[in-house]
């Protein structure tokens, strides 16, 4: 399996709180994404990053920040949680270049805004 | 908006049985990928095909790609009550990131 661990697994929060989840690596893997998964919406990529400090948006970016400041960390931050934020959020990574390749995800964190 | 859409959105089989997922998608792809997830955990990955493939074999696992239909289909063979899991196609297209489908639900019964 590959070596990624998110935390916290599994969160309650109340709305207009912030919140970070954390992923890390242990793969040195170049690319590293940010996706949400709700019923009836599939997975949405929130953020991406291609390298240290690299970051860029995905579909669903409105209401999350991330920041990359080493290899094996990618941070999300919801800067002030809301309902609407409630999901299970996915870290996944990848090493390839020009394409997405394969990616590899971590076990999800469970968030709850309450 | 879903690139990828697979169909059926629920599928139950009998132990022994075979098992075919549909994908269809709306534009040009570089390669067409399927995951798998089971409940609770994250997505493990299975198979890539590239735009210019036509099929290829996994183990127990059948991936076709029609781009002229824009659509990919995945066979499980001989299934087995441990292949009860979701099953996501992601497509790339030139210049984005992987865009999930909401995935077919496939119970095997033993």
């Amino acid at each position: 399996d590959a070596g990624i661990t998110q935390s916290p697994r599994h969160k309650v929060t109340e709305t207009g709180t912030p919140v970070t989840l954390r992923c890390h690596q242990t793969e040195n893997h170049r690319y590293m994404y940010w996706y949400r998964q709700d019923p009836g919406h599939g997975l949405r990529l929130i953020h991406y990053s291609y390298g240290v400090k690299d970051t860029d948006k995905g579909e669903v970016s409105d209401g999350y920040s991330v920041s990359r400041s080493k290899t094996e960390d990618f941070l999300l931050t919801l800067e002030s949680a809301t309902s609407s934020q409630t999901s299970v959020y996915f870290c996944a990574i990848s090493e390839s270049g020009r394409t997405t390749g394969e990616l590899f995800f971590g076990e999800g964190s469970r968030l709850t805004v309450l | 908006s879903q690139q990828g859409e697979e169909d059926p959105q629920a599928l139950s089989i009998q132990e022994g049985e075979n098992a075919t997922m549909n994908c269809s998608y709306k534009t040009s792809i570089n390669n067409l990928q399927w995951y798998r997830q089971n409940s609770g955990r994250g997505l493990v990955h299975l198979i890539l095909i590239r735009s210019n493939e036509r099929e290829k074999h996994s183990g127990r696992l059948r991936v076709t790609l029609d781009t002229s239909k824009k659509s990919s289909s995945l066979l499980i063979t001989a299934s087995r009550a441990a292949d009860t899991a979701s099953y996501f196609c992601a497509t790339e297209t030139s210049g984005s990131r992987l865009t999930f489908g909401e995935g077919t639900q496939l119970t095997v019964n033993p």
